[in-house]
């Protein structure tokens, strides 16, 4: 079935660490790509979201991702990371990317991200 | 501010009963607003495609005759739980697409939490 993953359930980091989350996905054609963050009792917020161009997608707080169309992957990066970064993070990809149309998310299960002092 | 509000944030039914969720758009008219569901520990599984003045698109799976979905303005979508049962207590969440913005950005909801006892 065509889906969306993401890799590590549960990520434990030092503060200063460096962070790389897996994302995959498995629909072909045309796709747009997001990363959710959900804090701690909050709703979910856009990180970064890739359409088109520079595969390498710059966003909010320190975060990048990268698009690799041959791999059916779009992994999030932070150099370094900091407690306020922890959270859960959510890949999502709309499979179906035309041009005026709707876009309809599918998410991956998620990542919780814990980072300490 | 909030670009879409959901009411109530938590609500407690009583199993066989219905219970309404709305979801709103405050900033821009929607024609699209997605239902999604979260159970705990799990991501977030889109449920129905809300579309003003026309019928929902439901996913796969997904009863159209227990969760009653209404887009009866461009700023209001409803979902009715109907005939709840525990199992139905989740987390849903409601995003709506803002087509004037670049990207067509998604926002999502602060969501609300259903527990049926």
């Amino acid at each position: 079935a065509q889906s969306v993953s993401q890799h590590n359930h549960h990520v434990i980091l030092s503060e200063a660490a460096s962070l790389e989350l897996g994302c995959n996905y498995s629909y072909g054609g045309t796709v747009n790509l997001f990363w959710y963050v959900q804090y701690p009792g909050q709703h979910l917020q856009l990180l970064l979201k890739y359409f088109s161009g520079d595969p390498l997608v710059k966003g909010i707080k320190g975060f990048e991702a990268e698009f690799i169309k041959s791999k059916f992957s779009f992994n999030l990066r932070k150099p370094s990371v900091q407690w306020s970064d922890t959270a859960e993070y959510f890949c999502a990809v709309n499979p179906e990317a035309i041009s005026g149309g709707y876009n309809k998310l599918i998410f991956g299960a998620g990542t919780r991200l814990a980072v300490h002092p | 501010g909030a670009v879409v509000s959901q009411h109530p944030s938590w609500v407690i039914c009583k199993s066989g009963t219905s219970v309404k969720i709305e979801c709103r758009s405050l900033d821009f008219q929607a024609t699209t607003m997605f239902w999604y569901r979260q159970f705990p520990k799990q991501s977030l599984m889109l449920m129905a495609t809300s579309n003003e003045g026309s019928k929902a698109t439901y996913e796969q799976g997904v009863e159209k005759d227990k969760f009653l979905i209404n887009h009866a303005s461009l700023t209001l979508s409803t979902l009715t739980v109907t005939s709840a049962h525990p199992e139905d207590s989740s987390f849903y969440i409601c995003s709506v697409r803002d087509r004037g913005s670049p990207g067509n950005t998604i926002y999502f909801g602060e969501g609300s939490w259903l527990t049926v006892v």
